[in-house]
């Protein structure tokens, strides 16, 4: 079946620096993928929507400038959070259409902690 | 925004009981579909059903789909403590289209 890694699962760093998310389809080629955020005990909220060699479009309220989203193949796109600040410690979860019957196929998610 | 809106918030059964949880939405959609999530975790796809479908299975899901009262329910039948999760629905208006999710309901199944 499709499988998404996403890498790492848990990162802490410092208020400040930036991180860096990889989801990757690992069978199949995705040329959509689809980022959220996930607070405690919350649904999942898009923020953006990643496209193979084209700009990522964000959903209304998400800074583009703060979350940088790269898509450069079809089995790869990237989450960069700039400037990280406590208030961005969340649950960050990337997905990509599979080929079968409209399912998406969320990546394990990655725990961000903000110091 | 949030389309889907769960109910109940929470469900607490014994093994081997039903678990009936259910999704409402708002506006036209293409797709419904029910994912689980296991806690701290990613999303695990259940099942989709389309706009034009009424019911699905799958194993020992049942999911039913009335357009009319914008509305859906997934049943799991004879549940196991494994199946303790939050459950969310999410409904497509297309094929590609992204994903709106609910809130998402949790199931704890009592040994």
């Amino acid at each position: 079946g499709a499988v998404v890694s996403q890498h790492p699962s848990r990162v802490i760093c410092k208020s400040g620096t930036s991180v860096k998310i990889e989801c990757r389809s690992l069978d199949f080629q995705a040329t959509t993928m689809f980022w959220y955020r996930q607070f405690p005990k919350q649904s999942l909220m898009l923020m953006a929507t990643s496209n193979e060699g084209s700009k990522a479009t964000y959903e209304q309220g998400v800074e583009k400038d703060k979350f940088l989203i790269n898509h450069a193949s079809l089995t790869l796109s990237t989450l960069t959070v700039t400037s990280a600040h406590p208030e961005d410690s969340s649950f960050y979860i990337c997905s990509a259409r599979g080929d079968s019957n409209y399912g998406y196929t969320f990546g394990s998610g990655t725990r961000l902690t903000v110091v | 925004s949030q389309q889907g809106e769960e109910d109940p918030q929470a469900l607490s059964i014994q093994e081997g009981e039903n678990a009936t949880m259910n999704c409402s939405y708002k506006t036209s959609i293409n797709n419904l579909q029910w994912y689980r999530q296991n806690s701290g975790r990613g999303l695990v796809h259940l099942i989709l059903i389309r706009s034009n479908e009424r019911e699905k299975h799958s194993g020992r899901l049942r999911v039913t789909l009335d357009t009319s009262k914008k509305r859906s329910s997934l049943l799991i039948t004879a549940s196991r403590a494994a199946d303790t999760a939050s459950y969310f629905c999410a409904t497509g208006t297309g094929a590609n289209s992204k994903l709106t999710f609910g809130k998402g309901i949790t199931l704890s199944v009592r040994p």
